[in-house]
C-alpha cells in the first residue's frame, strides 16, 4: 500500500529566510511524488514533481524538492521565503504501479513579514 | 474553457435529499479524480476514471456515493440521502497520462457542500 506523511501541520518562518515542509513516503515500487500548493479561496496548483532521474527538483515561484530514496522524503524548499509563498501544501504520491494518487494532510505555511 | 470547471460553485441542502456535483475536465484529459476536502484537512480520494477503462471506486465512502462520466468528458458526482458529515469541498481533477502514470493533475475551484 502508498502512503504519504506530512509531520508538519503548521511551518512559520520570517520573509528572506529558507523553508522547508517535509513530506515521507511509503511505497512498494518506484515512487512518483509530486507537490501542489493551495492559496486562500483558490483551487490547487502543481509546484513541481519527481518522476526519475536528478534528485534536485526544481519547479514554479522558486521551489524545490529533494528526492531522498533511502530517508524515503521529498521535502519541499525554497531559500528566501516571501510573504505571498503563505498557503496551504499538500506532498501526494503515486507507486509506479498504482493508479492513483494519495495526498497527504497538508500542511499550512506561514510567512511573516 | 482553459481549465477545470465545477458547478455549483457552492450547495446548501438538507439532510437526507441527494445532490449532484458537476465537473468539466480541460478538453482532451482522458483522466478525471474526484477528491473530498473537508475543513482544515487534506484530500481523501473518492475515485477515478481513465478512459474507457473501469473506474477505480476504491475511495468512495458508503454506497450513497456514486459517480458517471458520460462520453469520457463531464462527470457527475451523486450523493444520496446526506448527511451532515458529508459537508466539505468537493475537488475535481483531471490530466492527461502519461506512460507510466505520470501526469499533473489541475484541479477545479471545487463546491462546497453544506448539509443542514
Amino acid at each position: 500500500a502508498q502512503s504519504v506523511a506530512q509531520p508538519e501541520d503548521q511551518v512559520n518562518v520570517a520573509e528572506g529566510n529558507p523553508l522547508t515542509v517535509k513530506c515521507t513516503y511509503s511505497v512498494s515500487g518506484n515512487p512518483y511524488l509530486f507537490w501542489y500548493v493551495q492559496y486562500p479561496n483558490r483551487g490547487l496548483q502543481f509546484l513541481l514533481k519527481y518522476i526519475t532521474g536528478d534528485n534536485l527538483v526544481k519547479g514554479s515561484y522558486g521551489f524545490e524538492a529533494e528526492f531522498n530514496k533511502s530517508q524515503t522524503s521529498f521535502h519541499l524548499k525554497k531559500p528566501s521565503a516571501l510573504v505571498s509563498d503563505s498557503a496551504l501544501y499538500f506532498c501526494a504520491v503515486r507507486d509506479s504501479s498504482a493508479s492513483k494518487i494519495i495526498f497527504g494532510s497538508g500542511t499550512r505555511l506561514s510567512i511573516r513579514p | 474553457g482553459a481549465g477545470v470547471s465545477q458547478s455549483p460553485s457552492n450547495k446548501v441542502t438538507e439532510k437526507g435529499k441527494d445532490v449532484e456535483l458537476r465537473c468539466d475536465p480541460i478538453s482532451g484529459h482522458t483522466a478525471l479524480y474526484w477528491y473530498r476536502q473537508s475543513l482544515g484537512q487534506g484530500l481523501e480520494f473518492l475515485i477515478y476514471f481513465q478512459g474507457n477503462s473501469a473506474p477505480d471506486k476504491s475511495g468512495l465512502p458508503s454506497d450513497r456515493f456514486s459517480a458517471e462520466r458520460t462520453g469520457g468528458s463531464v462527470s457527475t458526482l451523486t450523493i444520496q440521502r446526506t448527511q451532515q458529515e458529508d459537508s466539505a469541498v468537493y475537488l475535481c481533477a483531471s490530466s492527461l497520462p502519461l506512460a507510466g502514470g505520470t501526469d499533473t493533475q489541475y484541479f477545479g475551484p471545487g463546491t462546497r457542500l453544506t448539509v443542514l
